[in-house]
């Protein structure tokens, strides 16, 4: 079946303990992405990936990193947490970026619920 | 700010109604996309309608598009409980860069049986 899975689906943890939650999809896709979304603000993007190695900031990077050593993997790190990044995060995928060549939509994770005290 | 705006915020219909959602955006795109949302969930996408397309269907949803007035509208005919979900319009801009998908804010359907 293809698939966007996130791990954790939830996780409660404190003030400045590095976490990373992981993104992995089945579908042979390029472009990866991350979102998070809050209530009033909808679904903003932190980072996304073009490719393998390739990676750049979306609107909302600050306090993030992420990977791409895979095509299947796009892990979102939290180096320092901190209670502002309480907040539920979606990874997504397309075939390749919008904005080229046909439209595509995006594929997105489950969802991964952050609560950081 | 966010590109789309969605209106009704919310929406309350009996079953067996048809439920009329609208999305109003600023730049001109490639092409809007509709997703749902249940409660806490990821997103499923339901259809993509491009820039030079006015109308499409797919089952019970009816998606228009007036790129003169930046706007959309999502029609879900016949409603049933389990249509109940937030529905997010999404705009891929002409200029996009990062390649994301500009959300609106989203339209909490429920639907009573």
């Amino acid at each position: 079946e293809a698939q966007v899975t996130q791990n954790p689906r939830y996780l409660i943890t404190v003030t400045g303990k590095k976490l990373t939650v992981t993104c992995s999809q089945n579908m042979n896709h390029e472009y990866m992405s991350w979102y998070r979304q809050d209530p009033g603000l909808g679904l903003r993007q932190i980072y996304y990936s073009m490719n393998v190695e390739v990676t750049d900031k979306g609107d909302v990077p600050e306090g993030y990193k992420v990977s791409r050593k895979e095509k299947r993997n796009f892990p979102l790190i939290l180096e320092s947490p901190s209670p502002n990044q309480t907040s539920l995060y979606f990874c997504a995928s397309s075939l390749s970026p919008l904005g080229e060549g046909d439209p595509l939509e995006q594929y997105f994770g489950p969802g991964t619920r952050l609560t950081v005290t | 700010s966010q590109q789309g705006e969605e209106d009704p915020q919310a929406l309350s219909i009996q079953e067996g109604e048809n439920a009329t959602m609208n999305c109003s955006y600023k730049t001109s795109i490639n092409n809007l996309q509709w997703y749902r949302q249940n409660s806490g969930r990821g997103l499923v996408h339901l259809i993509l309608i491009r820039s030079n397309e006015r109308e499409k269907h797919s089952g019970r949803l009816r998606v228009t598009l007036d790129t003169s007035k930046k706007s959309s509208s999502l029609l879900i005919t016949a409603s049933r409980a389990a249509d109940t979900a937030s529905y997010f319009c999404a705009t891929d801009p002409i200029y996009n860069q990062g390649g994301k998908l500009i959300f609106g804010q989203g339209t909490e359907l429920s639907v009573k049986p």
